[in-house]
């Protein structure tokens, strides 16, 4: 069964503090790994899409990485702005639909 | 800004009235999707659309009712909904079969039914 676990549920931290955030999968076969950010009460916002282990993009303070496994979303000297939930989601191969992860809520506190 | 528009914002039902969520995309994508979304959740997907033809419901209860008159055009009608179904709604379309930017999300519209 496709499944898609995101961790830490919610993240603290002090402005300037680097960390990452973990997207783990389990997918029969993946098209595609997505990162979103979603603020409040707002749809999500497109980040980045993966295809391939070993690959990797950057926007400016976020770094997106992927392993056969699992995605990580590296947070660079982060500012409050960034303060927002991030959605992982799979597409598998077949099919047409998303699979998202609960998110993770990050805090970044000035 | 964002190229999916949805309305109303906000929206607030009683459970005997029927009201409809609308969404509109100019991007030229041809595949559209209705998602719920409570607090502290993810998306659920609801429907499916591709090129204007229903491909998918998530076993979503008959009070809700999609509708996609043409390819820019997404509506989901209402009727008789419980307090349970308070939720964001979500529309999002994308190339069919995702593309690579995946979905693009509007807004929502935030749903209250008293």
């Amino acid at each position: 069964e496709d499944q898609v676990t995101q961790s830490p549920e919610a993240l603290r931290l002090q402005e300037g503090e680097s960390s990452s955030l973990n997207c783990s999968y389990t997918v029969s076969g993946l098209r595609g790994l997505f990162w979103y950010r979603q603020d409040p009460g707002k749809g999500p916002e497109f980040l980045f899409t993966l295809y391939s282990a070993g690959e990797e993009k950057e926007k400016e303070r976020l770094k997106a990485t992927l392993t056969k496994k699992e995605s990580f979303l590296h947070i660079t000297a982060p500012k409050p702005e960034d303060s927002a939930t991030y959605l992982c989601a799979v597409q598998a191969r077949t099919g047409n639909q998303f699979y998202f992860g609960t998110g993770t809520s990050l805090t970044v506190i000035p | 800004d964002t190229e999916v528009t949805q309305t109303p914002k906000h929206l607030v039902m009683g459970m005997t009235n029927k009201k409809s969520l609308k969404c509109e995309q100019h991007m030229g994508h041809r595949a559209m999707y209705w998602y719920k979304q409570k607090a502290k959740k993810p998306p659920e997907l609801m429907f499916v659309y591709s090129y204007e033809k229903l491909s998918i419901n998530e076993s979503v209860p008959s009070r809700f009712s999609p509708e996609c008159p043409n390819s820019s055009l997404l509506n989901l009608h209402l009727h008789a909904l419980q307090p349970e179904d308070s939720a964001l709604y979500l529309c999002a379309s994308s190339q069919p079969g995702g593309g690579s930017y995946g979905y693009t999300f509007g807004s929502g519209t935030r749903l209250t039914v008293v």
